[in-house]
């Protein structure tokens, strides 16, 4: 069965400084992994994902992920941080039993980063 | 940019009540998902829609859930007699071709069962 564990509930940086978000995941079958962002009263956004194509993921805002097989993680990271950055990241795993590129997603429990002035 | 819609933003009901939750998801997506996030704990999901059926549902959706598709615009879903615990925020999704990868997220009914 596919799991995600994020280390630490709450991150906090000072502005300019770099982001580092921790996943690590459990999956059976290759992993599908995906970065969500929420921002406060909003749905959850996509901020990256790893099908399975190169390791190295770019997505919006700055953000990249890559994947370490052999860690079995998936960390979030951003060279410098913005104010804008403050949210809640949770990190995701495809899971259920469909073939090919459908499921469900597995989310972790979330990281809630603040970047102070 | 097209939107999933969800309402209420939020909705407070007594215990043993009915409630329905109410998505109208991305107008040429096929492929529909309720998940829902109890405080402090992880987004879970509960159930896949495809084809005016469940494709998927997890232990969570039991006999007290149930979804619908009531016309070609709104994804519906219903609890039929609220408990404490379903207190939760209450997430729809949409796909257009059922890939994990290609989902929007609407921004969430947060449900109050007093």
């Amino acid at each position: 069965a596919q799991s995600v564990t994020q280390l630490g509930s709450h991150v906090s940086v000072s502005e300019g400084a770099l982001v580092l978000l921790r996943c690590n995941y459990s999956s059976s079958v290759p992993p599908y992994l995906f970065w969500y962002v929420q921002y406060p009263n909003q749905g959850l956004q996509l901020l990256l994902k790893y099908t399975s194509a190169a390791t190295l993921v770019k997505g919006i805002n700055g953000f990249e992920a890559e994947f370490k097989k052999s860690e079995t993680s998936f960390h979030l990271t951003k060279p410098s941080a913005h104010m804008s950055d403050a949210a809640e990241y949770f990190c995701a795993v495809r899971g259920g039993n469909y073939g090919g590129s459908q499921g469900n997603l597995i989310f972790g429990k979330g990281t809630k980063l603040s970047v102070k002035p | 940019e097209p939107e999933v819609t969800q309402t209420p933003s939020h909705q407070v009901t007594q215990m043993g009540q009915e409630v329905i939750l109410r998505c109208v998801p991305i107008s040429n997506h096929l492929y529909f998902y309720w998940y829902r996030q109890i405080l402090g704990q992880k987004v879970e999901f509960l159930v896949s829609f495809y084809n005016n059926e469940i494709s998927e549902k997890s232990e969570i959706f039991d006999d007290q859930f149930s979804v619908e598709r009531p016309d070609g615009s709104n994804f519906t879903l219903k609890i039929r007699s609220t408990k404490l615990e379903d207190s939760a925020m209450y997430f729809c999704a949409s796909s257009e071709m059922g890939q994990v990868y290609g989902y929007t997220f609407g921004s969430g009914t947060r449900l109050t069962v007093v």
